[in-house]
């Protein structure tokens, strides 16, 4: 099991959307409705966004959505802030009891 | 409300092991849930080490399977993590978490840093 790939940065100027992909195999991403998604500030722990594909934790604004096409999962941010820069991380179970992360996207808000 | 704190160690010779445990605070592991470790080195991204079923079942990256080991306390309300033979490459921000159901993460720790150095 290797982990997902992520786009090492992705940006956008406030207000703007902006879609940060997390591709896998047909034996991890493809195979189950269990991509998570987390964000994490600079000397922060990571935050959970997004859970089981597009479910959202109670407090997480819903400017953020999530999605999955195929072996590809993908978390989008509307409407961008200040506040959203940060680094994002996929995660997906990948059967067996094994779950792997994605390398990480870091978030710039322009 | 649930918080977790990692403790142990900072430093750790190689070749030695590493431990650290969590404290659980606003909820009893008795109650249930997932309970695990999740690392990342300095610059680089998180990778999943290990979960532990409040009832002892266990399950651990197969890349670390062979020297992890990951149990539970009830009676002090905390789980702990045992990593032997640990390199340089073990380097990193060691964070305790909670998954409500096996595949996230919902609560996490602060983080511990663990340095492996002679």
């Amino acid at each position: 099991q290797s982990a997902l790939t992520q786009p090492p940065s992705a940006s956008g100027s406030p207000g703007q959307s902006v879609t940060i992909s997390c591709t896998g195999t047909s034996s991890d991403v493809g195979a189950y409705n269990y991509v998570s998604w987390y964000q994490q500030h600079p000397g922060k722990a990571p935050k959970l966004m997004i859970y089981e594909v597009s479910k959202r934790p109670s407090g997480v604004p819903d400017r953020f959505s999530g999605s999955k096409s195929g072996n590809t999962a993908s978390l989008t941010v509307s409407g961008l802030q200040a506040e959203d820069e940060a680094d994002y991380y996929c995660s997906s179970y990948a059967g067996s009891n094994i779950l792997v992360f994605g390398g990480g996207t870091q978030l710039t808000v322009l | 409300q649930v918080q977790l704190q990692e403790s142990g160690p900072g430093l750790v010779k190689p070749s030695e092991t590493l431990s650290l445990t969590c404290t659980l605070s606003g909820y009893s592991i008795n109650s249930g849930y997932y309970w695990g470790w999740i690392r990342q080195p300095p610059g680089k991204g998180l990778e999943w080490i290990g979960t532990i079923h409040h009832s002892g079942s266990s399950y651990y990256n197969p890349t670390l399977k062979s020297r992890v080991t990951i149990s539970v306390d009830t009676s002090k309300n905390q789980f702990s993590l045992k990593l032997r033979s640990v390199t340089a490459a073990d380097t990193a921000m060691y964070y305790c978490v909670r998954s409500t159901s096996w595949y996230y993460f919902d609560y996490w720790g602060q983080g511990t840093l663990v340095t492996v150095s002679s």
